[in-house]
């Protein structure tokens, strides 16, 4: 079965300063893994993929994540944030193209002025 | 381009009740997934709908019920609602690749 462990629950840091929200996954096979971000109560918005090819994918907003096959990993990162940052981001991995997603429990990004 | 529509935003129902959700896909694509979100928890997989038929399962119960229509927009039935029911309910709608999630319904039962 597959799994995501976020290993920090909350992360405060300044603004513009840099931020790595860390992600592992579980698995035996090839996996697709997301990061997707929830804004106060709205639903979720995509924010990158990785599918294949390129470990260094870059998504909305200034993001990009690594994915690491031997580390299981799938860090999230960004050289600076700013308030607008705020809100839940969820680490999520799925078996198969268009296949159920499995999240993590979520990384709520607190902005400090 | 519309984006993924849930309706309603929010609704109120009784324990025992019975309660209808309803989700329009993004343009174009032909597959819907609905996921249920807990305050304060992740999102978790209920089912999967394709071609007017359920592809795939979560570890959800059977008062727990959907269907797609040919147009490919999709309900969520839940009958003999719980308190344990109340929730964010997100819609995602996708065409073999990504999937993109709706605002989501909110659901209280009292």
């Amino acid at each position: 079965a597959q799994s995501v462990t976020q290993l920090d629950s909350q992360v405060p840091v300044f603004e513009e300063a840099p931020v790595e929200l860390r992600c592992n996954y579980s698995s035996s096979v090839s996996v697709y893994l997301f990061w997707y971000v929830q804004y106060p109560n709205q639903g979720l918005q995509l924010l990158l993929k990785y599918l294949s090819g390129s470990t260094l994918v870059k998504g909305i907003n200034g993001f990009e994540a690594e994915f690491n096959k031997s580390q299981t990993s799938f860090h999230l990162r960004k050289p600076s944030v700013h308030i607008s940052d705020t809100a839940e981001y969820f680490c999520a991995v799925s078996p198969n193209r268009d296949d159920k997603i499995i999240f993590g429990k979520g990384t709520r990004l607190h902005i400090l002025p | 381009d519309a984006g993924v529509t849930q309706s309603p935003t929010h609704l109120i129902k009784t324990r025992g009740q019975q309660v209808t959700l309803r989700c329009s896909p993004k343009s174009g694509h032909d597959t819907v997934s609905w996921y249920q979100q807990a305050l304060g928890q992740e999102p978790q997989f209920i089912f999967q709908y394709y071609e007017e038929e359920e592809r795939q399962r979560g570890n959800f119960p059977d008062r727990f019920s959907g269907h797609q229509f040919p147009n490919y927009s999709s309900e969520l039935n839940v009958n003999a609602l719980l308190l344990g029911d109340s929730a964010l309910y997100l819609c995602a709608s996708s065409l073999g690749d990504i999937q993109y999630f709706g605002a989501g319904t909110r659901l209280s039962v009292l």
